[in-house]
């Protein structure tokens, strides 16, 4: 069964770092969402993709997060400097219509 | 503004009782619902969902539940929980055509042996 893929599983970093994770979607999803799930929340859309283009952003906080998905494939999301605050799991979901399938994530910590 | 509440911020249940889980939302129109399940560390997996048509919708693992208009719910059961259950529920809302999804904050189910 096909899987959303997403890397590293764990980031460990410390504060003012820059750091990146990626994902890559089943293959034929032309959408791609980023959330960030905070523990004991549910999740937080940051941005969401349709192919190659930002459906929307407007959670996203663009003064130190960017998210590409250049060839409308797989895609990363950036943080740069990284904040205490910034820890979190970091989901990747991707859907070809109503259903959105999810990756394992990338647990952050910021020190 | 539309919202989605789980009211139980964790339930704990002993291992072959049956199971409740609330959901309550906020929206204008017909919504998209939908129950995913998070272990420990993990991504969510998709349980249910309900669109359309019949109110009593069948999902993965033994799950179902029940969309009621008329009070703005859409209640997960299970008539008799494993200890491989015990994991975070997430209850969510489709609100526009992008299929962006809202979402609770989550209930944690505990099963006692």
């Amino acid at each position: 069964e096909a899987e959303v893929a997403q890397s590293p599983r764990y980031k460990i970093t410390e504060k003012s770092q820059a750091v990146a994770f990626w994902c890559d979607p089943i293959s034929g999803h032309a959408t791609l969402y980023w959330y960030r799930q905070i523990l004991g929340q549910g999740p937080e859309l940051l941005v969401q993709f349709q192919d190659e283009s930002v459906v929307d952003d407007s959670q996203l906080p663009k003064d130190r997060f960017s998210a590409e998905r250049l060839k409308g494939v797989d895609s990363t999301l950036k943080i740069q400097p990284a904040e205490l605050g910034d820890s979190a799991m970091y989901l990747c979901a991707s859907s070809l219509s109503n259903e959105q399938y999810f990756g394992p994530g990338t647990r952050l910590t910021v020190t | 503004a539309q919202s989605v509440t789980q009211p139980d911020i964790h339930i704990t249940v002993s291992e072959g009782a049956s199971l409740e889980l609330r959901c309550n939302y906020s929206y204008g129109a017909t919504p998209y619902l939908f129950w995913y399940v998070q272990s420990p560390g993990q991504g969510l997996q998709l349980l249910l969902k309900y669109f359309s048509g019949d109110t009593l919708v069948q999902g993965i693992k033994g799950f179902e539940a029940e969309f009621k208009r008329s009070q703005s719910s859409f209640n997960l059961r299970k008539p008799s929980v494993h200890w491989s259950d015990a994991a975070e529920y997430f209850c969510a809302v489709g609100v526009d055509s992008n299929y962006q999804l809202i979402w609770g904050a989550g209930t944690k189910l505990i099963i006692k042996p």
